[in-house]
């Protein structure tokens, strides 16, 4: 099935660790985004990329890294700068930028230890 | 702060009735609107969109009214369902970039 998928689904960090989390798509998608979603709020922007080897800051991009090596794949570094990194993860793509929809993976939850 | 809301936090609904779930933008130069439901632990799932230079559009037993002069925006869900209990968000766009509301979490009685 074409989707999106995240890994790992719970993931836990340590003081001071940096963690990646996992985002592939076989939806041969140009634009891939990255969300942080806190409880009761909506989603807020991290980075978004809309072509391969080529990525933006959102919002809140302090203390997050990025690549964009292959078109299926943007991966999300949370590093230990990130001083509140315990949330919700979500990624999500589109067939290109701009106005049309972002599909979602199912999230990677991030829990400091 | 966020340029999308949801009027209301929390909506209950009796099984069968129909739902309104309402949402207010601030940014006047946003041209496109999106409507998602997201299940808990889950990613949000679209449910139907619309441009600027329409004021209402249709899905499978969805209808989504864009109101410009106010800036409002509704979903109307007909016939609730007890498999439409979730949180909904309205997201507003203009460029590459989606603006997303708090959420309004609708629970369907039985």
């Amino acid at each position: 099935d074409g989707g999106i998928t995240q890994s790992p689904k719970y993931l836990f960090r340590k003081e001071g660790q940096n963690v990646t989390l996992s985002c592939e798509q076989n939806l041969n998608h140009d634009a891939m985004y990255w969300y942080r979603q806190d409880p009761g709020q909506g989603l807020r922007l991290i980075y978004y990329s809309q072509i391969v080897n080529d990525f933006q800051k959102g919002d809140i991009a302090e203390g997050y890294s990025v690549s964009r090596e292959k078109k299926e794949s943007f991966p999300l570094t949370v590093t230990s700068a990130q001083k509140n990194p315990t949330a919700f993860y979500l990624c999500a793509s589109s067939v290109s930028g701009g106005n049309q929809p972002q599909h979602f993976g199912d999230g990677t939850r991030l829990s400091i230890l | 702060g966020e340029s999308v809301g949801l009027h209301l936090p929390t909506l209950s609904v009796q099984e069968g009735d129909n739902s309104i779930i309402n949402c207010a933008y601030s940014n006047s130069a946003s041209d496109y609107f999106i409507w998602y439901k997201q299940e808990s632990g889950k990613g949000p799932q679209f449910i139907i969109d619309i441009r600027s230079n329409m004021d209402k559009r249709q899905g499978q037993r969805v209808t989504v009214l864009l109101n410009k002069t106010v800036k409002h925006l509704s979903l109307q869900i007909a016939a609730t369902q007890p498999g439409d209990s979730a949180v909904y968000f309205c997201a507003e766009g203009g460029d590459y970039k989606l603006s997303f509301g708090a959420g309004t979490t609708v629970t369907v009685r039985a």
